[in-house]
């Protein structure tokens, strides 16, 4: 089993909608839970933390099941410029080292 | 949040020959990474930058490969050595704080191996 999984899509959705990733990880020691927001050609940029007890910033919701070892992502309205590569980051083997998924792409049209 | 310089923003490369990217952050950070993104693929961590010693390496990477220096708290470089095109690759630049665990990137490094 991979360290993090996430469905690469891409999901299509149009502007307005809402739609939800998942990401499954597999180390049941993980601590640290993100995601990252990719845009094509460019670098990550940390969207979020992930807390245990769920948090929200604005149009964007993510929550952590660690029974079920999977952090998710709910984008409400969704904005053309939401259009992206969403990453879920876990960490890894210690404080400061982190493992990648391969990444969520969402394409939001008019 | 850290302001993070990586240079070359890009560059396209003969086989054979070495690259090194630089990395300068504006201020003074915990850790310092360097990550390999290949072309669909996620994140890779290839090694953590030691202030004043030798790189801590992740599986799969040697240092005779990707050589790093970390002089001081606030640059590093990484060298691409003996290119090939499965070099070719985003390599990026991190940072952590040492008021958190956030993970900050560079703006990358594209690099083409021809």
């Amino acid at each position: 089993r991979k360290e993090v999984e996430q469905d690469p899509g891409p999901f299509n959705v149009p502007e307005g909608a809402t739609v939800a990733f998942n990401c499954t990880y597999s180390n049941s020691a993980s601590q640290s839970f993100f995601w990252y927001r990719q845009d094509c050609r460019k670098e990550p940029k940390l969207l979020m933390s992930v807390y245990s007890s769920g948090n929200e910033d604005g149009r964007f919701t993510a929550q952590l099941n660690r029974a079920s070892q999977y952090i998710s992502l709910l984008i409400r309205d969704s904005k053309l410029s939401d259009s992206a590569t969403y990453l879920c980051v876990v960490n890894g083997r210690g404080y400061s080292t982190l493992t990648f998924g391969k990444g969520t792409m969402l394409l939001v049209s008019p | 949040s850290a302001v993070i310089s990586q240079k070359p923003s890009r560059d396209i490369c003969q086989r054979g020959t070495s690259l090194t990217i630089q990395c300068q952050v504006d201020s003074q950070v915990t850790m310092m990474f360097w990550y390999r993104q290949q072309p669909g693929q996620s994140l890779t961590l290839i090694a953590t930058a030691n202030q004043g010693s030798e790189a801590t390496y992740e599986s799969g990477f040697v240092i005779d490969k990707f050589p790093i220096s970390r002089p001081n708290l606030t640059f590093s470089t990484l060298t691409v050595s003996n290119m090939s095109p499965e070099d070719s690759s985003i390599y990026l630049c991190s940072v952590t704080k040492s008021s958190g665990n956030t993970i900050y990137f560079g703006e990358g490094s594209w690099l083409t191996v021809v």
